[in-house]
């Protein structure tokens, strides 16, 4: 089945650093990834859509200048979380779209990322 | 997308079978249901979907009511293992992002 990974599996930082996450398609080109956010004990929340080669589009309430998503080829997305603070502690699961698929059923998640702001 | 309610907790006992269910009244002609868990800090693993008939896979059944307004996922033997948060999620269109509700959490005890 289509994989998707994600590095780092959790980071620890500074408040006021920055952080890039990597979300990668491995058996398969992805034209769309989308990045989503989860607080403990609370379901995924969306956070954006990026499509291979232009601008993210990003849900309503998440700062674009805040979290940064590149989308520069088929297989890699990153998200960079700028300035982290404490309240970004989050978990951070990325997804990709299989473009090979046909089906309704193309969407294939990340194992998530873990990110404490200290 | 249409709007799903889901039991907030489920207990099941260890080899037996777990049946979780799903509304989704509103659900339209060509919205499909697909169900997704998520195993303590993983990411989600999909599980099954369908749009009318019912489904059957190596993980589970997925059973669709002829009105379609809810369905029934079925782990036949559960272990402690299907321990997790399941998302019964209803979506129209591929290509569009999965929306993930608050799922059900199933507890799978010996």
């Amino acid at each position: 089945g289509a994989v998707v990974s994600q590095h780092p599996s959790w980071v620890i930082c500074k408040s006021g650093t920055s952080v890039k996450i990597e979300c990668r398609s491995l058996d398969f080109q992805a034209t769309t990834m989308f990045w989503y956010r989860q607080f403990p004990k609370q379901s995924l929340m969306l956070m954006a859509t990026s499509n291979e080669g232009s601008k993210a589009t990003y849900e309503q309430g998440v700062e674009k200048d805040k979290f940064l998503i590149n989308h520069a080829s088929l297989t890699l997305s990153t998200l960079t979380v700028t300035s982290a603070h404490p309240e970004d502690s989050s978990f951070y699961i990325c997804s990709a779209r299989d473009l090979g698929t046909s089906g309704p059923n193309e969407q294939f998640f990340g194992p998530g990322t873990r990110l404490t702001v200290l | 997308d249409a709007k799903t309610t889901q039991p907030t907790s489920m207990d099941c006992a260890e080899g037996r079978a777990a049946n979780l269910p799903c509304n989704h009244s509103t659900i339209s002609g060509n919205e499909y249901v697909y169900w997704y868990r998520q195993i303590h800090s993983q990411g989600p693993q999909y599980i099954i979907h369908g749009l009318k008939n019912n489904e059957t896979n190596e993980m589970a059944s997925l059973i669709i009511t002829e009105d379609r307004k809810s369905s029934t996922l079925i782990l036949p033997h559960a272990t402690l293992r299907d321990t997790a948060v399941y998302y019964c999620i209803v979506r129209n269109q591929a290509g569009t992002a999965l929306i993930f509700g608050k799922g059900t959490t199933l507890s799978v005890s010996s």
